[in-house]
């Protein structure tokens, strides 16, 4: 079944420590995105990429990190620079940015991140 | 900027009408969109509207948009306790056309008791 998948589920990390989350689709999108979500607050983009080899930064790009080596792989680094990384990470994508724009973005099942 | 809001907790019996409610600032917007979260899990469309547009309605769900007053509702008939998730407005603009970026609210927990 077609479908993005992201991992770890859950995700236990100490300060100062580099944590990457994976974030793969089967279903051949050119765009992908990286959301946060944080409680009783909305969606916040990190990075988005329309293309391969392409990437830019969200409204709160500040402490993370993205590659786009592959169509199918959106891989985020959150860095040690992040000062408040624990949070609901959203991975989506969809067909090209415009399909973005119409609101049809597929989501992830999420990463939950949890700095100790 | 812009900017959407959403009251963040509504409770409802079950087989009750749920309205869920956001505001929006962006005049320029095109889409505006319902978006359902379950618990632990991402977000699915549930359905948009079209700025041009003053009503849909896809089944139990009816969307009514007031562009005068940038006010956009989710009604929910015969609310069961499936529906029990937070639900998300969002908006999208011309302006975002070079982004594909949604502006999401901060998502309204829906409670439905039996």
């Amino acid at each position: 079944d077609g479908g993005i998948t992201q991992s770890p589920k859950y995700l236990f990390r100490k300060e100062g420590q580099n944590v990457t989350l994976s974030c793969e689709q089967n279903l051949n999108h050119d765009a992908m995105y990286w959301y946060r979500q944080d409680p009783g607050q909305g969606l916040r983009l990190i990075y988005y990429s329309q293309i391969v080899n392409d990437f830019q930064k969200g409204d709160i790009a500040e402490g993370y990190s993205v590659s786009r080596e592959k169509k199918e792989s959106f891989p985020l680094t959150v860095t040690s620079a992040q000062k408040n990384p624990t949070a609901f990470y959203l991975c989506a994508s969809s067909i090209d940015r415009l399909a973005g724009l119409a609101g049809e973005l597929f989501f992830g099942e999420g990463s939950r991140l949890t700095v100790l | 900027g812009e900017d959407v809001e959403q009251s963040l907790f509504l409770s409802v019996r079950e087989g009750d009408s749920s309205v869920i409610n956001c505001t929006y600032t962006d005049s320029s917007s095109t889409y505006l969109y319902w978006y359902k979260q379950e618990p632990g899990a991402g977000l699915q469309l549930l359905t948009y509207i079209f700025s041009n547009m003053d009503m849909k309605q896809d089944q139990r769900l009816t969307v009514l948009l007031n562009k005068k007053d940038k006010h956009l509702s989710l009604r929910i008939a015969d609310t069961q306790t499936g529906d029990s998730a937070i639900y998300f407005c969002a908006e999208g603009s011309l302006r975002s056309s070079n982004t594909g970026k949604l502006i999401f609210g901060q998502g309204t927990t829906l409670q439905v008791k039996p």
